[in-house]
């Protein structure tokens, strides 16, 4: 079935460092790729996405890049701060076929973790 | 993302209970879902529904029940059939579901521990 695979599952940078984070994903028909961000205890936040058309999106310190022939994407955050802390999830969404629509499919997450 | 509501947030059930954890949305979306989250992995898909009285089984609907009468109520039951529901469930909306590009929306979260 479709599935996304995320790594690292924990990274630690210290602040100012760059943090990427990569994903893959199965389903070629996927052309939609959020990624959320989650604090501790919190719900998940839409921080980026990126459609099928486009292989590069920026929002100030955060980008994203997508390579639909590799089938992966990722996640850049530059200049980290400690308020980037948090578990990063990625998703792709996948069509389903009985139903006519699309479902997204998460990774497993990434555990970031930076250090002043 | 302040448009979706849940409760409780927190919920404690005793083995062979049923639960019914609620979720509402004030953002006219079309489309609900339930994931559940556990430790160290990432959301799976429980129920989803597009619209008023439909909706589909996910990838981990065993165990599971909803409903859809109201566009904006999505209540999920957590029936005595879920072998381990302990686990944080999150609710989520979206427009439309048929475009891919549509966001999804997440609720605060149920934290439900079985006892």
């Amino acid at each position: 079935g479709e599935n996304v695979e995320q790594h690292p599952s924990t990274l630690s940078v210290q602040e100012g460092d760059s943090a990427v984070i990569k994903c893959t994903y199965s389903d070629s028909a996927s052309n939609y790729f959020p990624w959320y961000k989650q604090e501790l205890g919190k719900r998940p936040q839409l921080i980026i996405d990126i459609r099928s058309n486009v292989g590069e999106k920026k929002d100030q310190r955060i980008a994203v890049t997508l390579n639909k022939t590799a089938k992966h994407f990722s996640l850049h955050i530059t200049e980290t701060q400690p308020e980037d802390s948090a578990v990063y999830f990625c998703a792709a969404s996948s069509p389903v076929v009985s139903g006519g629509y699309n479902k997204l499919i998460f990774g497993a997450g990434t555990r970031l973790a930076v250090h002043p | 993302d302040g448009g979706i509501t849940q409760s409780p947030k927190y919920l404690f059930r005793k083995e062979g209970q049923n639960v019914t954890l609620s979720c509402e949305q004030n953002l006219n979306h079309d489309a609900m879902y339930w994931y559940r989250q556990d430790p160290g992995q990432g959301l799976r898909l429980i129920y989803y529904s597009q619209i008023v009285n439909d909706f589909q089984k996910g990838d981990i609907a065993e165990g599971y029940s909803v409903s859809r009468e109201k566009k904006e109520s999505f209540p999920l039951t957590v029936t005595s059939a879920q072998k381990n529901p302990t686990a944080f469930y999150l609710c989520a909306s979206s427009m439309i579901p048929v475009r891919p590009t549509d966001t999804q929306y997440f609720g605060p979260g149920t934290r439900l521990t079985v006892l």
